[in-house]
């Protein structure tokens, strides 16, 4: 079992639709991250929240939302998305500073569809 | 350029057998980071081990080894006694310059997908 909780694990939605994804850990990380994975490709960083704020949005399209309630929950709000946007997402965790050598911690992913 | 090449797109492995899985990395920075995950089909990315560019040894962790070739620029992946859990897809990664912002920003190389043969 992964110390980082992503649910749903599977998720069907139409273009139209609102959804959320969510992410959880409770080691006491600070900095947490989604990434988009296409089948047969590396992660694609997507937004980085480090102490609660976003540092990096990599120019990700506004259809996906991201928000970061507390230090150790992260929702990935989802919204007239396309059919591109079927992927797997990857939330990851790692501690604050010191950063350090400190890896990323990776839940299980959610496998969307869009119809 | 890219900064991380993985050059071998898949590789088989006899059970119990060592194997190397091919990492280069392209940065001008001195302060550097790199790490090994393995993702299996079930899709969560585990890690298994980092150098930094700066640590004068090569890091070990139970069956992985990174032989980290500084001058050449190359990280590889040594796993030793292969196990049938083996097989998974190996993403080679890099943190270019010192961390901060208490975040780890890391690139990843396109991957090696290993498969170990009873």
């Amino acid at each position: 079992d992964t110390e980082v909780t992503q649910t749903p694990k599977h998720l069907v939605m139409g273009m139209t639709n609102k959804k959320s994804l969510k992410c959880e850990q409770h080691m006491g990380h600070r900095a947490m991250y989604w990434y988009k994975q296409k089948a047969k490709k590396p992660p694609e960083l997507m937004f980085v929240y480090s102490y609660e704020k976003l540092s990096i949005n990599e120019s990700v399209p506004s259809r996906f939302s991201p928000e970061c309630p507390n230090s150790s929950l992260l929702n990935l709000h989802l919204h007239a998305l396309q059919p591109e946007d079927s992927a797997l997402y990857l939330c990851a965790s790692s501690q604050g500073e010191p950063a350090g050598n400190q890896p990323q911690h990776f839940g299980d992913g959610t496998r969307l569809s869009i119809l | 350029a890219q900064k991380i090449t993985q050059t071998q797109p898949g590789m088989f492995v006899q059970e119990k057998e060592a194997v190397t899985l091919d990492c280069t990395y392209d940065t001008s920075d001195p302060s550097y980071g790199l790490f090994w995950y393995k993702q299996p089909s079930s899709g969560e990315m585990i890690f298994l081990i980092y150098q930094g560019s700066y640590d004068q040894q090569n890091a070990t962790e139970g069956r992985y080894s990174l032989n980290f070739q500084k001058a050449r620029k190359s990280a590889n992946l040594v796993i030793s006694a292969s196990q049938l859990g083996d097989s998974a897809m190996y993403f080679c990664a890099m943190r270019e310059g010192p961390p901060a912002g208490g975040y780890q920003k890391v690139t990843f190389g396109i991957g090696t997908k290993l498969q170990v043969i009873p």
